[in-house]
């Protein structure tokens, strides 16, 4: 089975730009988590989606968005991209079964955001 | 202050000692799971323990829930120098799930 994939793995942007990243999750997973990584501030928690639907919400600014589609693909979005954005994004992807949600995340390999 | 906290934050040791991670938390929660992750990936699952005072093993890998279920550790015989990486704690007390802070462990050859 394919594991979850992530593109771009590198992305270098000027600030006030705008980005969108891309997650495919393990196929049959529906729930799509979005992970924010800094050496300052650790694993933050960004969204969640399933079938298609925002689930749950870090506590991030309103510039950071997310959507999921009917394949399960997700995206996220940060617009007006801050020096602090810079951060590697990790997407994860679980299953669920009979309404019993599995808190065993799958992480793709991340995208490197450098905003300079 | 975060939700889950790992100590040490940092660990430096020679091949073959042992060690211990600890992840402490004043909530409960209904599993705790544990990765890890190296410079430049995603982090990957390593044991998800379910059951207060549950031990499971992964070869020289030991994992341990809390009787209370809200701390776990994991120790590590005889360390590798594959073990090195970040080891993260993980749960969800309720519908957000959340990451330990962290370990980050280098066994020196």
């Amino acid at each position: 089975k394919a594991g979850v994939t992530q593109t771009p793995r590198y992305l270098i942007k000027t600030r006030g730009q705008q980005v969108t990243l891309s997650c495919s999750p393990i196929s049959g997973h529906r729930s799509v988590s979005w992970y924010q990584q800094t050496p300052g501030q650790g694993l933050q928690f960004l969204f969640e989606y399933f079938s298609e639907t925002q689930r749950n919400k870090g506590n991030f600014p309103g510039r950071f968005s997310g959507r999921q589609f009917s394949n399960s693909r997700s995206e996220m979005n940060v617009s007006t991209l801050e020096l602090g954005d810079s951060a590697l994004y990790l997407c994860a992807s679980s299953w669920q079964l009979a309404g019993r949600m599995s808190y065993e995340q799958y992480f793709g390999p991340g995208t490197r955001l450098t905003v300079t | 202050t975060q939700l889950l906290e790992q100590s040490p934050q940092f660990l430096s040791i020679q091949e073959g000692e042992n060690l211990t991670v600890y992840c402490n938390s004043s909530s409960v929660f209904s599993s705790l799971q544990w990765y890890r992750q190296e410079p430049g990936e995603g982090p990957v699952l390593l044991v998800t323990v379910v059951t207060g005072g549950e031990v499971k093993k992964l070869k020289r890998l030991t994992f341990q829930f809390g009787d209370a279920r809200k701390d776990s550790s994991l120790h590590i015989t005889a360390a590798q120098p594959g073990d090195t990486g970040l080891y993260l704690c993980a749960g969800a007390p309720g519908n957000q799930f959340y990451f330990g802070t962290g370990t980050s462990l280098t066994v020196i050859p």
